[in-house]
């Protein structure tokens, strides 16, 4: 197993423009969280999905929405992209929702906003 | 809110010397407490989890509730000790959102 995957690798958009992350968790894993990491910071959780719901969210503008399909896999959608938006987004999956469930990350999608 | 210190961004040590990377919190509740690192060019993963108990690489953390610190400790440092390590922190019934600390880069030096 390759473990989390995350496309694409690295994004330039530019302010205003829409973008679209993609993560795949481990085999078997059912719940996903997105967490944005700025430079020189730790990893804020932005949602979580359990069972294709949103199970939690956190302190992000509506411009940040996310949903999770059949297969578990997820998409992170930012509209209206600003500059502060630059970041590691990086995608985590976990077996359950929660319950001492250890959370796997992966190598993260970095997004540039010019 | 819940909230996560760690008040170093850099520590620097000696290969063989004791490591202590600091982490305080702030919650009323009970907390879950964890320990990630992130090695260069790879991926943030698990250290430990207070609730394991366990010593992992040689490093090991102990929940001090009194003084809401979860620091993580290795008696002897190891130059492929050197990574960012992150402290977190889970909320009892709080799905897995993890609160994270800024990190500290531990750098361990020959």
């Amino acid at each position: 197993d390759a473990g989390v995957t995350q496309s694409p690798t690295h994004l330039i958009k530019t302010r205003g423009q829409h973008v679209t992350l993609r993560c795949s968790p481990i085999s078997g894993h059912k719940s996903v969280s997105w967490y944005q990491q700025v430079l020189g910071q730790g990893p804020q959780f932005i949602f979580q999905y359990y069972e294709k719901e949103e199970r939690g969210r956190g302190n992000f503008p509506d411009r940040f929405s996310a949903r999770q399909f059949p297969n578990y896999s997820s998409e992170l959608n930012v509209n209206a992209l600003l500059l502060g938006d630059s970041a590691l987004y990086l995608c985590a999956s976990s077996l359950v929702f929660s319950g001492g469930d250890t959370q796997y990350f992966g190598p993260g999608t970095r997004l540039t906003v010019l | 809110a819940q909230r996560v210190t760690q008040p170093e961004k850099l520590l620097s040590v000696f290969k063989g010397a004791p490591v202590e990377l600091k982490c305080n919190y702030s919650y009323s509740g009970s907390p879950e407490l964890f320990w990630y690192v992130q090695y260069s060019r790879q991926r943030l993963q698990l250290l430990l989890r207070h609730i394991s108990r366990e010593s992992i690489k040689g490093f090991t953390a102990d929940l001090n509730k009194g003084e809401t610190s979860f620091h993580l400790k290795k008696p002897f440092a190891q130059e492929e000790d050197s990574a960012m390590y992150y402290c977190a922190l889970r909320l009892t019934g709080g799905g897995n959102k993890l609160t994270f600390g800024t990190g500290t880069q531990l750098k361990v030096e020959l």
